[in-house]
């Protein structure tokens, strides 16, 4: 069955790079996507990967794939406190048609 | 385009009492999706549907139902509310699903049963 687990907090400080990761079980997963979700907001997406590849940059966002161990993770570099908020990561399979979101990690970024 | 429209913003129901939960996008989407968001749980999937129609179960679908009459349309109804139901719910749509598309998310609805 389908399991996205990510840690429910990181703290960093400003200018700081953070690495919010994420593991996944389904090995059949094809796109997986990194969601941004601001205080009292919808969610929207940030970036995404096929699975097929091992890493996508896109400015300050770097995704990296580790497909053998089922592990995702999202790198912000020069973190600001404009990132302070809950990010998911979340799957797709080519056999379903589930979007199927992780626990999420609260974000916080200090001065 | 409004995007993916979703109302009431709030809601405080009585136990037991129903109610429909409505959810609209202008974007000719046919993946339409609810999500529930609980602390230390992320979303969960509780109902979604792949076109006008169609809907089928997700992740958590016990106490709700759907329906897609028209492609712009997705609302969910809660048929006897109960405090478990109290979260936060989203909708979302997306030009298809399993792609390198995005799907677009409303504001949410916070629903409290008392």
């Amino acid at each position: 069955g389908e399991d996205v687990e990510q840690s429910l907090f990181l703290s960093v400080r400003e200018g700081d790079s953070s690495v919010i990761n994420c593991t996944y079980t389904d090995s059949s997963s094809t796109y997986l996507y990194w969601y941004k979700q601001e205080p009292g907001a919808g969610l929207q997406l940030l970036t995404y990967i096929f699975s097929n590849m091992d890493m996508k940059q896109d400015q300050r966002l770097t995704v990296l794939l580790n497909k053998k161990d089922k592990h995702l993770s999202l790198r912000i570099a020069d973190t600001q406190t404009g990132d302070s908020a809950i990010y998911f990561c979340a799957e797709t399979h080519y056999n379903t048609d589930k979007l199927i979101f992780g626990t999420g990690t609260r974000l916080q970024v200090f001065p | 385009n409004a995007g993916v429209t979703q109302t009431p913003k709030f809601q405080v129901l009585k136990t037991g009492q129903s109610m429909t939960l409505q959810c609209a996008q202008d974007m000719n989407h046919e993946y339409m999706s609810w999500y529930r968001q609980d602390p230390g749980m992320g979303l969960r999937l509780i109902h979604y549907s792949v076109g006008a129609g169609i809907t089928d179960q997700g992740e958590v679908p016990n106490g709700y139902n759907v329906s897609r009459s028209t492609t712009e349309d997705f609302p969910l109804r809660l048929l006897s509310a109960a405090p478990s139901q109290t979260s936060v719910y989203f909708c979302a749509s997306s030009p298809q699903i399993g792609a390198d598309t995005e799907a677009f998310f409303g504001q949410g609805t916070r629903l409290t049963v008392v």
